[in-house]
Formats: C-alpha cells, structure tokens, sequence
C-alpha cells in the first residue's frame, strides 16, 4: 500500500530562522512527488514535482529535494507569509494519473 | 494556473437530504477529481474522471456520485447525506498524462 508520512506535524519558526520539513513516501516505483501549499480555508496550491532521486527544485525561499526514500522542502530564511500548511504527495509509476497519496501535512508558522 | 471555482463555499444540510457541490474548471482540463481532506487523514480520492462521460471510483466512494457531461463541469452529489459526510470537499484538475493537479477553494459542508 502506497503511503506518505511528513514531520514534524507541527513546526513554529522565528522569521529568518531556516528549516527542513520532510516527507517520507512508499511506493511501488516513483512518476512523481509533488509539493503543494495550503493557505486556511482555501484549496492546495501546487508547488513543485519531483522525478528522481537527486532532483532539486527551488521557488523564493523554498526548495525541494528528493532522494529513494525521502524528500525534503527546505525553507532559507522564511517569512511570515511563509506560514502555512505545506503538503506533500506521491504517485506510483504504475496506475492512472488519479493514484497520488497525499501526506497529513505541515502546518508551519513563522513568528515576526 | 488553474482556475477551477467550487460551489457553494459553505452548506449545511440535513441528514438524508440529496446535496450536490459543483465545480468548474475553464482550462479544458481532461482529468478532474473530488477528494475529501478531514483533520488527521489526507486528501482521500471519492471520484475521478478522465475525460466527458468518463467517471470511476475512488478509495471513498460510498455514498457519493458523478457525472462529466461537458469538459468543465464534474458535479458531485451526495445521494442521502449522512453525518460522516461533513467535511471539506475539493475539487481539482490536470491536464491529461500529468500528475499535477490544480485545485479549487473548497466547499464545507456540514451534515447536522
């Protein structure tokens, strides 16, 4: 069974203060893991996709890592609207492009 | 970007009313997707569809129906809504052969 666990479930930051949240994925063979944000009381606003082991992407103070077992988003130096829930999820090589599991989320906040 | 509109934003409905949510999408996305997101669970998939006239079912489907009679519009009804059913619904979309889905505001809807 595909699954996707992130931690911390909860992470508080001081503004500049830089950290990693992760995002630990099983799946029978990667096509994708995607990065999304998600603001209170609105919809996931897609981030990134990863592809493959070594993979990076980056996006302002935001960047995406990617190894076998694991991804990373690291935020450098975040602002408070930086705060938010970051979710992370998965799709197997195999199946339709409905298979993605999505992990619980993050929920950030950064303190002025 | 995406954009996809849900309504409504809020419902509260009683137990056994038929409740239906729309969505909207006007990037002629082929693939469209609901998903239910509750505290401690991830987005769970209910349906999903590939194209017009093309609906199947997700991991929680019971209870809950679709229909794609145009490229835009995948408008999902709760036959006999229950109190299990109060959640936050969204509504997304991809282009078809990516994984990347966009997503919609949400609608709440409580089941009292």
């Amino acid at each position: 069974e595909d699954q996707v666990t992130q931690s911390p479930e909860a992470l508080r930051l001081q503004e500049g203060e830089s950290s990693s949240l992760n995002c630990s994925y099983t799946v029978s063979g990667l096509r994708g893991l995607f990065w999304y944000r998600q603001d209170p009381g609105k919809g996931p606003e897609f981030l990134f996709t990863l592809y493959s082991a070594g993979e990076e992407k980056e996006k302002e103070r935001l960047k995406a890592t990617l190894t076998k077992k694991e991804s990373f988003l690291h935020i450098t130096a975040p602002k408070p609207e930086d705060s938010a829930t970051y979710l992370c999820a998965a799709s197997p090589d195999s199946g339709g492009y409905q298979k993605v599991t999505f992990g619980t989320g993050t929920k950030l906040q950064v303190i002025p | 970007d995406a954009e996809i509109t849900q309504s409504p934003r809020h419902k509260i409905t009683e137990t056994g009313r038929q409740v239906t949510l729309a969505c909207h999408q006007i990037w002629n996305h082929n693939n469209m997707f609901w998903y239910r997101q509750d505290l401690g669970h991830g987005l769970r998939l209910i349906h999903y569809s590939y194209g017009v006239h093309d609906t199947n079912k997700g991991e929680v489907s019971d209870g809950y129906s679709v229909s794609r009679s145009n490229t835009e519009d995948l408008p999902l009804t709760l036959e006999s809504a229950a109190s299990s059913q109060t959640s936050v619904y969204f509504c997304a979309s991809s282009l078809a052969g990516t994984n990347e889905q966009f997503f919609g505001p949400g609608t709440r809807l409580t089941v009292l």
